[in-house]
């Protein structure tokens, strides 16, 4: 079973600043990875799939890059609908398909 | 656009089973390949199973293999996910997840059905 290890587990950033969020693979992925975002009491909503591309109706704000062990999720501007918590997804070597623990993005 | 529209909320006894079903619109069931994640209260996203298109059937995640049958109505659009011999660290919200592409991530969630476990 592939191990997703999401850093740091809760990040505290300004609205309007920078924010990177990081995520390892126990072993290549290529760049089979997804992330998503969820918000209390919702269901988690797609933002990036194939490690980059954005999903539909995703803010250009939202960027993936990576391949292989390491990827990031980077949201240049920081508005106050995406504090959340934000979880990457390998689907390289599946079953199983297996999730990181999830970082959450809070108000600075 | 798809859909998803779970079953609503469950209160089960230990050692109960749990059938928690998902209304498809906007698709045909055929259409779609489709999973089942579930959170504990506070926890991450856990995947329990799904359709393998390679395989052409469902598989399941090893931890719930011989507790849990996922099925389909293709009449009504309709998957269900049942859970059984439910034990306390079952209580979860389960959503259940389309993977349009049939590629591996899950593009469409329904709104999850919280399933509570308690004597």
């Amino acid at each position: 079973e592939i191990v997703m290890t999401q850093s740091p587990a809760t990040l505290s950033v300004s609205p309007g600043e920078r924010a990177t969020l990081s995520c390892r693979a126990s072993q290549s992925v290529s760049s089979n990875l997804a992330w998503y975002q969820q918000k209390p009491g919702q269901a988690p909503r797609l933002l990036i799939y194939g490690a980059s591309t954005r999903a539909t109706g995703i803010p250009a704000r939202f960027s993936g890059s990576g391949s292989g062990t390491e990827f990031t999720l980077t949201i240049s501007s920081l508005q106050s609908e995406d504090f959340a918590v934000y979880y990457c997804q390998q689907y390289n070597n599946w079953p199983p398909n297996t999730f990181g623990q999830g970082t959450k993005l809070e108000i600075k | 656009q798809v859909q998803l529209v779970q079953s609503g909320a469950e209160v089960k006894k230990p050692g109960a089973s749990v059938k928690v079903s998902c209304k498809v619109s906007g698709y045909t069931l055929t259409e779609l390949s489709m999973h089942w994640v579930r959170q504990a209260p506070g926890k991450g996203l856990e995947w329990m199973g799904g359709f393998d298109p390679e395989d052409g059937e469902t598989i399941y995640a090893q931890k719930f293999q011989g507790r849990v049958t996922m099925t389909e109505d293709t009449s009504t659009d309709t998957a269900y996910m049942e859970l059984s011999s439910l034990r306390s660290e079952d209580t979860a919200v389960y959503y259940c997840a389309t993977d349009q592409h049939y590629l591996g991530y899950f593009d469409y969630w329904g709104q999850g059905t919280l399933v509570t476990v308690s004597s």
